[in-house]
């Protein structure tokens, strides 16, 4: 069956430096990926998409990579602040493309 | 725009009662999807409609559970009758036609079944 997997619970960094979140996927090659972030409290909300024929996308400080070779998709932020402090979801479609299927998300603690 | 609109924010019940979660998704908006999230089991899909139809109800977890949408603007889930096991953030979301396109959050109900 489809299984995604964030590579950790909880990364603490400190601010300035980058951080790397992981997502793995095994047993079906997604069309696409999309991040999400959550904040306590709240909904997760949409931060970027990149599809299987790219290799990389950025926004600002943030960028995705997606190796549909090693079937993982990496999320860097650069320059990390405290703000970015939130739990980080990596979701790839899962049936038809309208339906999505989160992973467990990774907690990001930026200290300042 | 104001959102994804979800009502209540917070629901406390006891086990047995009839729990209605609402949800009026963004206007123009064609998918309305209800996902559940605990510590234990993340983020998951319940049920999701397109243009008011159910299309894929694999992941309501037994008939307890039920949706509904009976017009472009506005959605249910019910779960009658309630059991502690329940408890969870309920979200709902909607997004336009076409594949990859961002889903847009509610703020979510939590609900606490004693």
């Amino acid at each position: 069956s489809q299984k995604i997997e964030q590579n950790s619970e909880a990364l603490n960094i400190q601010e300035g430096k980058t951080a790397t979140l992981t997502c793995n996927y095994t047993n079906y090659s997604p069309a696409y990926l999309q991040w999400y972030r959550q904040d306590p409290g709240r909904g997760p909300v949409f931060l970027l998409l990149i599809r299987e024929n790219e290799k990389e996308k950025r926004k600002e400080r943030l960028k995705v990579t997606f190796d549909t070779t090693l079937k993982q998709s990496l999320f860097h932020i650069t320059a990390s602040q405290p703000a970015d402090s939130a739990t980080y979801l990596c979701a790839p479609p899962c049936g038809s493309a309208r339906q999505l299927t989160f992973g467990s998300g990774t907690q990001l603690t930026v200290l300042p | 725009d104001a959102g994804v609109i979800q009502s209540p924010r917070h629901e406390v019940t006891e086990m047995g009662q009839e729990v209605t979660l609402r949800c009026k998704p963004i206007s123009g908006h064609d998918y309305l999807f209800w996902y559940r999230q605990t510590m234990m089991r993340g983020l998951e899909l319940l049920i999701y409609f397109n243009n008011n139809v159910p299309i894929d109800d694999s992941g309501m977890p037994e008939d307890r559970f039920s949706a509904k949408m009976p017009n472009a603007s506005f959605s249910t889930l019910k779960i009658q009758p309630s059991e502690p096991r329940d408890s969870a953030v309920y979200f709902c979301a909607s997004t336009r036609a076409g594949p990859g396109n961002e889903q847009f959050f509610g703020p979510g109900t939590r609900l606490t079944v004693l």
